[in-house]
């Protein structure tokens, strides 16, 4: 089946600094990727769409300015966080959709676990 | 998204069979259902999805109530290694973008 990646999978970083985390489709295209935030214990939150060469569509609540997602290619979608704080650790994940058909199957990275200190 | 509501959580021994619900009362005409799964750490898992009719594949089974209104996840031989939660989700083909929005899920233990 298709695979997602990501990269890294866990980070720590200080406050105040900015993470890159990269969602990449390994064997297949992808023009809309996703990405989701999940806090211990709960499921996952819906932070935004992606879309190649595009802007990406933010779900309400999620501030665009501090989760910047660029989708520069078809296998490829990063989401920037910037000036991290403590309250932004949380596992990240990103999906990628398979195009084609009536049915677009939905593929999950392995999730990024970001830690800020 | 039409909602869907699941247990928050079941429990089963090993080698026995798992049914897991779902009920979607307002799932409409072009919504498909979809299992994912999501074990401790890792990304969500496709399971199975189905439409009208029930569904096998070789990890589950996707029964299908006749009026769509709910739906049943069935693992025929539970593993410790099914231990996950299980999220139904509706998908709705007609939806600019396809995304998932998950609900609460299903946590499943399974017992030695």
């Amino acid at each position: 089946g298709a695979v997602v990646s990501q990269h890294p999978s866990w980070v720590i970083c200080k406050s105040g600094t900015s993470v890159k985390i990269e969602c990449r489709s390994l064997d297949f295209q992808a023009t809309t990727m996703f990405w989701y935030r999940q806090f211990p214990k709960q499921s996952l939150m819906l932070m935004a769409t992606s879309n190649e060469g595009s802007k990406a569509t933010y779900e309400q609540g999620v501030e665009k300015d501090k989760f910047l997602i660029n989708h520069a290619s078809l296998t490829l979608s990063t989401l920037t966080v910037t000036s991290a704080h403590p309250e932004d650790s949380s596992f990240y994940i990103c999906s990628a959709n398979l195009a084609g058909g009536p049915y677009n199957e939905q593929f999950f990275g392995p999730g990024t676990r970001l830690t800020v200190l | 998204d039409a909602k869907t509501t699941q247990p928050n959580s079941m429990e089963s021994n090993e080698e026995e069979p798992v049914h897991l619900p779902c009920n979607h009362s307002t799932i409409s005409g072009t919504d498909y259902i979809h299992w994912y799964r999501q074990l401790p750490s890792q990304g969500p898992e496709y399971v199975i999805h189905g439409l009208t009719s029930n569904v096998n594949n070789r990890m589950a089974s996707l029964a299908i109530a006749e009026d769509r209104k709910s739906s049943t996840l069935i693992l025929h031989r539970a593993t410790l290694r099914d231990a996950a939660v299980y999220y139904c989700i509706l998908r709705d083909v007609n939806t600019g973008g396809f995304k998932t929005i998950f609900g609460a899920g299903t946590r499943l233990f399974v017992k030695a």
